[in-house]
């Protein structure tokens, strides 16, 4: 089934130590997302890439850095881990570049927690 | 400031009957708005989205209304079914706004069997 894989599921991580969480889509999109989902606070924008290559900040980028070396792959970094950090995090791809011009179409999430 | 609110946190719905979800906006420039499905641990889903230049828009069993001039949102669900149940929310965009995408915080439908 086509869409968007994201791994772990669900990680319970010292603070201080580095994570990556890893994201795959299959849909050849050429955008993807980054976002957390925080009780109250709704989707917030962490980092995004409009395509292969190229990488931008959102809203809620300090802690966290992305990359992007191939059109499938877009996994995020959270080098030195802190409890503000604990979240579920989003993995999402659009069609075109901006997400205001195409649905979003998400992974299933990291539920992360920072101790 | 910009904002995306919805007006009932937790909605209850007997099945079989028709359900409306509200979503307020404050950005006037707003000119594309979608509609997300998020069921217990899974990802936000897309059910529908409509543009500005566009008062309604209609899908399966869903149809999303679009009021300019009071700038409300609305998601109806014709005969609502048990997995209909889960969290709704709704997000808006503008032209001006870069990557820039406002999401509500949901609410929460509950089909009562």
């Amino acid at each position: 089934i086509a869409g968007i894989t994201q791994a772990p599921t669900s990680q319970i991580l010292a603070a201080g130590r580095r994570m990556t969480l890893r994201c795959t889509q299959d849909m050849r999109h050429n955008a993807m997302y980054w976002y957390r989902q925080d009780l109250g606070l709704g989707l917030r924008l962490i980092h995004y890439s409009n395509t292969a290559g190229t990488t931008g900040k959102g809203e809620v980028p300090d802690g966290y850095s992305v990359s992007r070396a191939n059109t499938d792959d877009f996994p995020l970094t959270l080098a030195s881990a802190v409890p503000s950090q604990t979240s579920v995090y989003f993995c999402a791809s659009s069609a075109r570049g901006r997400p205001g011009n195409s649905p979003l179409h998400f992974g299933n999430g990291t539920r992360l927690t920072v101790t | 400031g910009e904002s995306v609110g919805l007006h009932l946190p937790t909605l209850s719905v007997q099945e079989g009957d028709n359900s409306i979800i509200n979503c307020a906006y404050s950005n006037s420039a707003s000119d594309y708005f979608i509609w997300y499905k998020q069921e217990s641990g899974k990802g936000p889903q897309f059910i529908i989205d409509i543009r500005s230049n566009m008062d309604k828009r209609q899908g399966q069993r869903v149809t999303v209304l679009l009021n300019k001039t009071v700038k409300h949102l609305s998601l109806q669900i014709a005969a609502t079914q048990p997995g209909d149940s889960a969290v709704y929310f709704c997000a808006e965009s503008y032209a001006g706004g870069y990557q820039k995408v406002t999401f509500g915080t949901g609410t929460k439908l509950q089909v009562i069997p």
